[in-house]
């Protein structure tokens, strides 16, 4: 059973610090892996993609991938209390259906 | 917003009862998947159509079913329901197989 996993949380940081959050996969054959975030009683947004070893910048947000130590992780730069969400790392399965296989997600507290 | 519906908002249903969930996909995504989460947990993989037909299902039972219709739209249908069956039911439509999958507002399916 490949598997996604996340610590649940919450995370709490103070206003304007840096959040990271972070995610381990099992498969080894993982390429494309995904950070959404999701507002309680919402559906999860995509807020990053990535796909090759190294970081990717978007704003405040910065997704860095480590395919040899299975790893992902999701750093929140200047966090506000807005970015108080639950955080869901994705790993798309590379069978015949393309499948997300979710974590359960990190809790985010940003405190005022 | 990703342009991805669905409908109904919120259902409530009494066990062995059937249900119909309805999604309508960003146009030119040819491909639907449906997840199901479950309250502190994240989207579990039900379905995906590609084109209008199946291409991959994960661990739910075939009570579990749904269609893709050239319109972009498609539906979960889920028979026989069991209160486990209580969820957040999440479509995401893609503009192909590999891409990033958007996701709808989602349907709360309430089992009594």
């Amino acid at each position: 059973q490949k598997e996604v996993e996340q610590n649940s949380g919450p995370l709490s940081v103070p206003e304007g610090a840096i959040a990271s959050l972070n995610c381990t996969y099992s498969d080894r054959g993982s390429q494309s892996f995904f950070w959404y975030r999701q507002y309680s009683g919402k559906s999860p947004e995509l807020i990053m993609s990535i796909y090759s070893n190294g970081d990717k910048e978007d704003g405040r947000f910065t997704a860095q991938l480590n395919k040899a130590s299975q790893y992902v992780s999701l750093l929140i730069r200047d966090s506000q209390p807005s970015d108080s969400a639950t955080y869901l790392c994705a790993v798309k399965e590379m069978d015949s259906s393309y499948k997300l296989i979710f974590g359960s997600g990190t809790r985010l507290l940003v405190r005022p | 917003e990703t342009g991805v519906t669905q409908s109904p908002t919120h259902l409530i249903k009494t066990r062995g009862q059937q249900v119909t969930l309805r999604c309508s996909s960003q146009s030119g995504h040819n491909t639907v998947s449906w997840y199901q989460q479950a309250l502190g947990q994240g989207p579990q993989f039900i379905f995906q159509c590609y084109r209008e037909e199946e291409n991959g299902r994960g661990n739910f039972p075939p009570r579990f079913s749904g269609l893709q219709f050239p319109n972009y739209s498609s539906e979960l249908n889920v028979n026989a329901l069991e209160l486990d069956d209580s969820a957040l039911y999440l479509c995401a439509s893609s503009p192909g197989q590999a891409n990033e999958q958007f996701f709808g507002p989602g349907t709360r399916l309430t089992v009594l």
